[in-house]
Formats: structure tokens, sequence, C-alpha cells
């Protein structure tokens, strides 16, 4: 059964430390979110990847937040330094693009990193 | 500017009733849809899309009807099950070529809780 694979699961850590999030997508799946859940804002779209190359990162405050994918099999995000306001649950995603077809807008999530950020 | 819009936080409905989530958009740009089921401490999960050039998308239990004059999608489930108790994204997408795929921009989420 293919799922989405995010660690860490939850992360407690001191405000102005690094955080870093690590994703395996899916095998075979080109194309990489990151979305944010937090109680206010729903889920937002961070950052997004196809073919490793970064597509649209406009939804990520980019003072303090970067994402990569060093290779095909591993999406980060990372936080520096970390601010109470980053507490969120952090889910990643993959898809593959069907061809010209709406229906290859599916996106499959993983089960989210929790961080709290004190 | 929230261009996906659930206007209903919490949704309580009686096992073997049916269950009604509605979905508001904005961007007329907009022409693929979809619902996530969540459970507490999981991801997000795919339940059901439907393209713009339908009205309807069947699939099980589960029926979207789209409705482009009023920009409104809602999502029916026929008969309601204790399991169905989640919260329930509404999702929206572009499909304008390459750089929107996946895109999707979400709603807040209405929570359903279906009482035995």
């Amino acid at each position: 059964d293919a799922r989405v694979t995010q660690t860490p699961r939850h992360k407690v850590t001191e405000m102005g430390q690094e955080v870093t999030m690590r994703c395996q997508p899916i095998l075979g799946h080109n194309t990489v979110f990151w979305y944010r859940q937090t109680m206010m804002q729903g889920l937002e779209l961070l950052a997004y990847f196809r073919n490793r190359a970064p597509l649209d990162d406009s939804g990520m405050p980019k003072d303090r937040f970067s994402a990569e994918m060093p290779d095909a099999t591993l999406a980060t995000l990372k936080i520096q330094p970390s601010e109470p306001r980053d507490s969120a649950v952090y889910f990643c995603a993959s898809g593959t693009r069907g061809i010209a077809s709406p229906s290859g807008n599916t996106i499959y999530f993983g089960e989210g990193s929790w961080l709290t950020v004190v | 500017d929230q261009q996906v819009k659930q206007n209903s936080p919490s949704l309580s409905v009686q096992e073997g009733r049916i269950s009604i989530l509605n979905c508001d958009y904005t961007n007329s740009m907009f022409d693929y849809f979809l619902w996530y089921k969540k459970y507490p401490a999981e991801g997000p999960t795919f339940l059901i899309s439907i393209s713009s050039i339908k009205d309807k998308n069947e699939d099980g239990r589960f029926t979207v009807f789209l409705n482009k004059s009023a920009k409104h999608l809602s999502l029916h489930i026929v008969p309601s099950q204790p399991g169905d108790s989640a919260v329930y994204f509404c999702a929206a997408s572009a499909f304008a070529g390459g750089t929107s795929y996946g895109k999707l921009t979400f709603g807040q989420g209405t929570i359903l809780t279906v009482h035995p």
C-alpha cells in the first residue's frame, strides 16, 4: 500500500531552534507539495515541486522557511529560526500528473508532522 | 481573500440520514473540485472529485454536485454512518496547464458528526 511518509510525526522545540521536516513521496510520483494546517488558516499551500524543481513557493515565509528536494525520494522543509507562530501540522503530499486531464489533480497526503514551538 | 469557503464549521446528523456538506468558491478559473476527509491525527484522504464539465459525480454513498453558475458544490452522504464522522475539506484547482497541477485551494473544513 503506497503512501507518503513524513518524519518526524511530532516535534516540540524551543523558539529559535532549527526544525527540519522530511517527506518521502509515493514512488513514481513526480509532484510534491507542502501544506500547513492551522486553526486560523485551514490548509494552506507552502510550496510545491515537479520533477524536483520548485514551481511555486509563494505561500512560504521566505525569511525563515526553505524547501528542497535533494532527490526524487526526499523532500525537506526547514524552518530556521523557528517561532511559536510556526506551530502547526505540516503535511506533505504527492501526485502524478495525468495525461492532460484534470483528474490528474488528485494528490495524496502523508500523516503530517505536528510541530510545537515553545 | 478566501477563494474556497465552507461556511458551516460543523454538522451533526443521525445515522442513516443524509449528510449535506456545502462549499462555495469565488475563482471562476477553478475547473476541478475535490473532497477530502480527515480523521484526527491523520492526513487528509481523497474522497471524491468532479470536473467542471460535469454537474454530478457519484461513488457509492457519496455524491458531489456542482453548480457552476452559483459557484457552489455540495457533498451528499447517503446513508450517513458513524464512521463518516470526520473533518471534510472542499478543495479546488484551476487546470490551466502544467504549472497549476495539484495547486489545491482548500476550504476551512466542516466537522461532521454522525450519531448512532
